[in-house]
């Protein structure tokens, strides 16, 4: 069965400690992306990548990084620059090259501040 | 700078009858729109969408329309039942080699038995 895996589901974070969340894929898509949820708002994109070895900054990259060494793994690291983590984080992933093919979600990890 | 706007953050409607959310957008450079659904704690799920080149798509009980001179969307669910009870996000793309979708706030909607 394919699709999008994210982990942890919950994870807590100290003050002025780095923290990367997880995502693997195993649809065989090119493209995958970060964004960020909060309360009662929309999905603002952090990162996104259309290959391997290869990202781009999207709305929102400050106090983010990324990696893609592999097709199917997207890992983001949430850094102590950014001020306030507290969030609903969710990796999605696309075909690249055909635009009417829309984007699959994982289920999300939860990010707290201790 | 909101470039993709639900001015309705919640709807209720009774069971049996349609829904309607609407959603505008500001970006003439979009082409490509959808609409996800989402329950609580989990990610969202890709529900339909619509190219700029038509003004109507439709699926099941399903159906989004596009009126591109108003610059507006709009999702009509009918006979609403009350699995359809969730958050749905419009979204929109002006697509670059990468989907890079800009959301809109989400509505929630609620169907009432």
């Amino acid at each position: 069965d394919g699709g999008i895996t994210q982990s942890p589901k919950y994870l807590f974070r100290k003050e002025g400690q780095n923290v990367t969340l997880s995502c693997e894929q195993n649809l065989n898509h090119d493209a995958m992306y970060w964004y960020r949820q909060d309360p009662g708002q929309g999905l603002r994109l952090i990162y996104y990548s259309q290959i391997v070895n290869d990202f781009q900054k999207g709305d929102i990259a400050e106090g983010y990084s990324v990696s893609r060494e592999k097709k199917e793994s997207f890992p983001l690291t949430v850094t102590s620059a950014q001020k306030n983590p507290t969030a609903f984080y969710l990796c999605a992933s696309s075909i690249v090259g055909q635009p009417n093919q829309p984007q699959h979600f994982g289920d999300g990890t939860r990010l707290s501040i201790l | 700078d909101q470039q993709v706007k639900q001015n309705s953050p919640s709807l209720s409607v009774q069971e049996g009858r349609i829904s309607i959310l609407n959603c505008d957008y500001t970006n003439s450079m979009f082409d490509y729109f959808l609409w996800y659904k989402k329950y609580p704690a989990e990610g969202p799920t890709f529900l339909i969408s619509i190219s700029s080149i038509k003004d109507k798509n439709e699926d099941g009980r399903f159906t989004v329309f596009l009126n591109k001179s108003a610059k507006h969307l709009s999702l009509h669910i009918v006979p609403s039942q009350p699995g359809d009870s969730a958050v749905y996000f419009c979204a929109a793309s002006d697509y670059q080699g990468a989907q890079k979708l800009v959301f809109g706030q989400g509505t929630r909607l609620t169907i009432n038995p």
